[in-house]
């Protein structure tokens, strides 16, 4: 049974238009991560948070930012999506001490700009 | 350059088979993790192994870790019609923060 939720599940959205793409969850994690996913391809990490106020890039450069005001909740804006930026965004979450853990994710959101 | 790779790229077998992938690294890690990812879902954690463990298994899963030749397997034993997905690999580098690096996966079909 997930304990973290992405809404929404899948959104086709016209190029320009501002976007945010949420994620929770409900463990008390204090560690939250978004993947990006082409299809048949490997996750890319975009952004990650070890806590409130805290957020930092990842590997792959994204024009998306995020935000961390609460704990729960993590999530991901597009001021201004383009086709380029079609892909399935997954969000995770992992315990708040050491690195021996594995992560949870949520079930993606999958977007496509047109 | 990505961290892990697995191979196969592609795996088809009938039930009750033995699957094995493989993934190998590049860099040296604090654990190294399998996940399943079914058709277009979120992944799920089946297996840590950290990097002083070679062997572990968890149900009809087996896992094991070869830090010299930088290398890991997953074999599922018995494979059944419902451990058709994709499977990846994912590192925890060490030394730097806690995040994972996934590789490429493996898409396994099993046949009924």
């Amino acid at each position: 049974e997930a304990d973290i939720y992405q809404t929404p599940r899948y959104l086709v959205i016209g190029t320009g238009k501002k976007i945010t793409l949420e994620c929770s969850q409900t463990m008390g994690h204090d560690k939250m991560y978004w993947y990006q996913q082409d299809p048949g391809m490997e996750l890319h990490l975009i952004h990650y948070s070890y806590g409130v106020n805290s957020t930092e890039k990842g590997d792959l450069s994204s024009e998306s930012t995020v935000s961390r005001i609460r704990t729960e909740h993590f999530p991901l804006t597009l001021e201004s999506a383009r086709p380029s930026h079609t892909s399935q965004y997954l969000c995770a979450s992992s315990e708040s001490v050491g690195s021996n853990y594995g992560y949870t994710f949520g079930s993606g959101t999958r977007l496509t700009v047109v | 350059s990505q961290q892990g790779e697995e191979d196969p790229q592609a795996l088809s077998i009938q039930e009750g088979e033995n699957a094995t992938m493989n993934c190998s690294y590049k860099t040296s890690i604090n654990n190294l993790q399998w996940y399943r990812q079914n058709s277009g879902r979120g992944l799920v954690h089946l297996i840590l192994i950290r990097s002083n463990e070679r062997e572990k298994h968890s149900g009809r899963l087996r896992v094991t870790l070869d830090t010299s030749k930088k290398s890991s397997s997953l074999l599922i034993t018995a494979s059944r019609a419902a451990d058709t997905a994709s499977y990846f690999c994912a590192t925890v580098v060490r030394g730097r923060y806690s995040t994972l690096t996934f590789g490429k996966g493996t898409m396994l079909l099993v046949s009924p």
